[in-house]
């Protein structure tokens, strides 16, 4: 069965205390890889795609890479207004599954200043 | 642009009543999905249109969830009658590119929620 899996449930950084995110998964032939942040009381919001393994993204101060079971979205010197709730979703490629996006439950992120 | 468009944003109501969300897609997107989100399943899909046609609803948990998409512009998904266990936040998103047949980015574009509690 596809299946996404994010940790930590959640995860407290002071401001500039660098961290990973980490989204494993278990899909028949990966299509792509998703990120997105959400903050509270709003949808998600698009943050990254990534394809195939090695492959890698950045925006500021995250950055996401992915291999052939996992993909970890990297903070870098976080600052508070990166706290939010950071969902995974996968794509598998195989037919027959209408290319649904599988969800992760996401990573609560808060930054402290 | 506007966004995607939902409304209402909070609804509360008794079970057994009538509900009907309402979204409005960004101009230009041709694929419109209702999820519905809560803390222990996370974001389930429910059902999605390409082209206003309905392509998959093996999401919507029974008969009483009902989706329409009557034309480019408008959605709405019906709960008739609600029950407490349909309490959720239910989010509306749009896309460009999502059919099977080509690359999806999948870069979906979310209104931020309709948040109902049936009492």
């Amino acid at each position: 069965e596809d299946q996404v899996t994010q940790s930590p449930e959640a995860l407290r950084l002071q401001e500039g205390e660098s961290s990973s995110l980490n989204c494993s998964y278990t899909v028949s032939g990966l299509r792509g890889l998703f990120w997105y942040r959400q903050d509270p009381g709003k949808g998600p919001e698009f943050l990254f795609t990534l394809y195939s393994a090695g492959e890698e993204k950045e925006k500021e101060r995250l950055k996401a890479t992915l291999t052939k079971k996992e993909s970890f979205l990297h903070i870098t010197a976080p600052k508070p207004e990166d706290s939010a709730t950071y969902l995974c979703a996968v794509q598998a490629g195989y037919a027959g599954n209408n290319r649904k996006l599988i969800w992760g439950l996401g990573t609560s992120l808060a930054v402290n200043p | 642009d506007a966004g995607v468009i939902q409304s209402p944003r909070h609804e509360v109501t008794e079970m057994g009543q009538e509900v009907t969300l309402r979204c409005k897609p960004i101009s230009g997107h041709n694929s419109l999905f209702w999820y519905r989100q809560t803390m222990m399943r996370g974001l389930e899909l429910l059902i999605y249109f390409n082209n206003n046609v309905p392509i998959d609803d093996s999401g919507m948990p029974e008969d009483r969830f009902s989706a329409k998409m009557p034309n480019a512009s408008f959605s709405t998904l019906k709960i008739q009658p609600s029950e407490p266990r349909d309490s959720a936040v239910y989010f509306c998103a749009s896309s460009l590119r999502f059919s099977a047949a080509s690359e999806s980015t999948g870069e979906l574009f979310f209104g931020e929620g309709s948040r109902l509690t049936v009492l």
